[in-house]
């Protein structure tokens, strides 16, 4: 699977958007990224998963560049539960592949 | 989404006692089932894939022997840590796999060996 870059750690005012950008420049064409968390002490929760296009659910908004080098998870409007490590994933999303954690961005959002 | 439960959440135990933790899938079926650890302040860590009906594969440095996983059905997974030593204390998380190809985890299991 491809390797993905993300920043150590970001703030985010309560109210506001959330912006994490994740790097992944050697994808390949049949990878998709996804998208987890971990609140602290809990097991990881998935948000979205995308291949080319943009996806938008209940919980976020997944951006991916055209050239499918980089992307960007939005939260719209970040609370403080959702301060937790964010994880950004690329795996092939057939087969029997276990997904692999970096170390993903820790996002601390204040009040 | 879908729900994967694990019990117990958390245990303690004597040194060279075995603990079994089980994960289940509460809403699909599982063909492929992941066991995870996580030190802290660490990311998760593959320990072993089980497909139902086979044998698991083990990554590198994870012995087969110590930790058992057995995956009778296509919704529960189990993994016995065997003769369970200090140094196997750590947060141990489930991970299952739908047919649709999504991974969904566990709430996690904490276990501490004294």
């Amino acid at each position: 699977d491809a390797k993905t870059t993300q920043p150590t750690s970001m703030d985010c005012a309560e109210g506001r958007a959330a912006n994490l950008p994740c790097n992944h420049s050697t994808i390949s064409g049949n990878e998709y990224v996804y998208w987890y968390r971990q609140i602290h002490s809990q097991g990881p929760q998935y948000i979205i998963h995308g291949l080319k296009n943009n996806e938008t659910n209940e919980m976020a908004s997944l951006i991916i560049t055209e050239d499918r080098k980089s992307s960007t998870l939005i939260l719209p409007h970040a609370t403080l539960r959702d301060t937790a490590v964010y994880y950004c994933i690329v795996s092939r999303d057939t087969g029997r592949r276990a997904l692999t954690f970096g170390s993903g961005t820790r996002l601390q959002v204040q009040p | 989404g879908a729900v994967v439960s694990q019990h117990p959440s958390w245990v303690i135990c004597k040194s060279g006692t075995s603990v079994k933790i089980e994960c289940r899938s509460l809403d699909f079926q599982a063909t492929t089932m992941f066991w995870y650890r996580q030190f802290p302040k660490q990311s998760l860590m593959l320990m072993a894939t089980s497909n139902e009906g086979s044998k698991a594969t083990y990554e590198q440095g994870v012995e087969k022997d110590k930790f058992l996983i057995n995956h009778a059905s296509l919704t529960l997974s189990t993994l016995t840590v065997t003769s369970a030593h200090p140094e196997d204390s750590s947060f141990y998380i489930c991970s299952a796999r739908g047919a649709a190809g999504t991974q969904y985890f566990g709430p996690g299991t904490r276990l501490l060996v004294l």
